[in-house]
């Protein structure tokens, strides 16, 4: 099962902040949080990875609190591109393998 | 950054056929390889993980003899779809961790493969 939560889409329009929360209760200590976004028919690309606090790169801004039991990953003035599915996911240590498990991720819509 | 490159990007076979799917890691090394499946409109699934050297770790559901791994060096990892169905036709992605990094370093993935079942 995927260890995430995110709101399943969200609308936005042009030039405007976009913030999609990511809920992890059960993330581990050592699990670091990492989004990917993924359009139709791609593969996912990174865009950010984070253990606490703040970290920012030339695409999103990456919020987590002192419990990091969610994040907030920030695209700033989003642009009609930025229409894609965005995953939010934390590591699993699983039959002494690390995975990625994927959830339901977020489907942005960015309208002109 | 890293580069995953999966091959082919689209194939459309008869029922019944086999079909290989290659994901090459370019720049760098992965002892492991990551294999999801994704149906239209739906996050995508872990299959399986491959692991160079030995034998591929399937997760709960997955069949072993239909989708089979292989891992024979530490850039190369193919999966085979054998005697494909219908059922089977799906977006396939192979994704793999560059081992310079630490654990939680993320995965590359590669470009995907629609596979197309008639």
């Amino acid at each position: 099962l995927a260890k995430t939560t995110q709101p399943i889409s969200m609308d936005s329009y042009e030039g405007q902040e976009v913030n999609i929360t990511c809920s992890h209760n059960n993330i581990a200590t050592n699990d670091y949080i990492t989004w990917y976004q993924q359009f139709p028919s791609q593969g996912p690309r990174f865009i950010i990875q984070g253990y606490k606090t703040k970290v920012t790169n030339e695409v999103a801004s990456l919020f987590i609190p002192a419990d990091r039991k969610s994040s907030t990953l920030s695209l700033p003035r989003v642009s009609l591109s930025d229409t894609a599915v965005y995953y939010c996911l934390v590591g699993d240590w699983m039959d002494s393998s690390y995975k990625l498990i994927f959830g339901s991720g977020t489907r942005l819509l960015v309208r002109p | 950054g890293a580069v995953v490159s999966q091959h082919p990007s689209r194939v459309i076979c008869k029922s019944g056929t086999s079909v290989k799917i290659e994901c090459r890691s370019l720049d760098f090394q992965a002892t492991t390889m990551f294999w999801y499946r994704q149906f239209p409109k739906q996050s995508l699934m872990l299959m399986a993980t491959s692991n160079e050297g030995s034998k591929a770790t399937y997760e709960q559901g997955v069949e072993k003899d239909k989708f089979l791994i292989n891992h024979a060096s530490l850039t190369l990892s193919t999966l085979t779809v054998t005697s494909a169905h219908p059922e089977d036709s799906s977006f396939y992605i192979c994704s793999a961790r560059d081992e310079e990094g630490t654990v939680n370093e993320k995965l590359f993935f590669g470009s995907g493969t629609q596979l197309s079942v008639l």
